[in-house]
C-alpha cells in the first residue's frame, strides 16, 4: 500500500533558525512528489513537484530534495511569515491520484 | 487568472439529509479532483473526474458521488449524511490527466449537526 510519513508533526523555530523538514515514502512506483504549503482554514498552495532522485528545487527560503525513498523541504533563515502546515504527496505509477502524508505544523516565532 | 473556486465557503446539514458541493476549475484544466480533509487527518482521496467520465474512486462509500459537467466545472453530492462526515472538502484540477502540479480551491467546510 502507497504511504507517506512526515516528521516531526509539529516545529517550533525561531526566526532565523533554519531546519528542515522530512517527507518518507513507500509507493508502487514513483511518477512524482509535491510539496503544498496550507494556512489554517485554506486549501492547499502548491510549492514543488520533484520526479527523480537528485532532484533539487528552490523558492525563497525553501529547498526541496529527493532521494530514493524520501523528501527534504530546507528552510532557512524562516521567518513568522513561514507559518504553515507543509504536506508531502507521491502521485503512485498507478492510480491516478495524490498521496498524502499527515503533514507537519510549523511555528515560527520572532 | 482566476484560481480553483468552491462554493458554498461553509455548509451546516443535518444528519441524514444530503448536500451538494461545487468547483470551477482554472480555466483551461480538464481534470477535477475532490478531497477530504478531517479535522487530524490528512487529505484523503475522494474521486477523480476527466472529461465528464469518474476516472478513479477513493475508499469511501457510494454515498459520496458525483459529476463534471460539459464546463469542467464539478459537483460532489454526499447523501444519508453522517457526524463523521463533518470535514474540509477541497478541490483541485490540473490541465493533464496526471495529477502534476494541481492547484487547490479554499474548500467547502462541512458541518453535520
Amino acid at each position: 500500500e502507497d504511504q507517506v510519513t512526515q516528521s516531526p508533526e509539529a516545529l517550533r523555530l525561531q526566526e532565523g533558525e533554519s531546519s528542515s523538514l522530512n517527507c518518507s515514502y513507500t509507493v508502487s512506483g514513483l511518477r512524482g512528489l509535491f510539496w503544498y504549503r496550507q494556512d489554517p482554514g485554506k486549501g492547499p498552495e502548491f510549492l514543488f513537484t520533484l520526479y527523480s532522485a537528485g532532484e533539487e528545487k528552490e523558492k525563497e527560503r525553501l529547498k526541496a530534495t529527493l532521494t530514493k525513498k524520501e523528501s527534504f523541504l530546507h528552510i532557512t533563515a524562516p521567518k513568522p511569515e513561514d507559518s504553515a502546515t507543509y504536506l508531502c504527496a507521491v502521485h503512485p505509477e498507478y492510480g491516478n491520484k495524490l498521496v498524502f502524508g499527515a503533514g507537519t505544523i510549523l511555528r515560527v516565532k520572532s | 487568472e482566476a484560481g480553483v473556486t468552491q462554493s458554498p465557503t461553509h455548509l451546516i446539514k443535518t444528519r441524514g439529509q444530503q448536500a451538494t458541493l461545487r468547483c470551477s476549475p482554472i480555466s483551461g484544466h480538464t481534470s477535477v479532483y475532490w478531497y477530504q480533509q478531517a479535522l487530524g487527518l490528512g487529505l484523503q482521496f475522494l474521486l477523480w473526474y476527466d472529461e465528464g467520465e469518474e476516472r478513479n474512486r477513493g475508499n469511501f462509500p457510494p454515498r459520496f458521488s458525483g459529476r463534471q459537467f460539459p464546463n469542467y466545472s464539478s459537483e460532489l453530492n454526499v447523501n444519508a449524511l453522517e457526524l463523521e462526515d463533518s470535514a474540509l472538502y477541497l478541490c483541485a484540477s490540473s490541465f493533464l490527466p496526471a495529477n502534476t502540479e494541481a492547484f487547490f480551491g479554499q474548500g467547502t467546510r462541512l458541518t453535520v449537526v
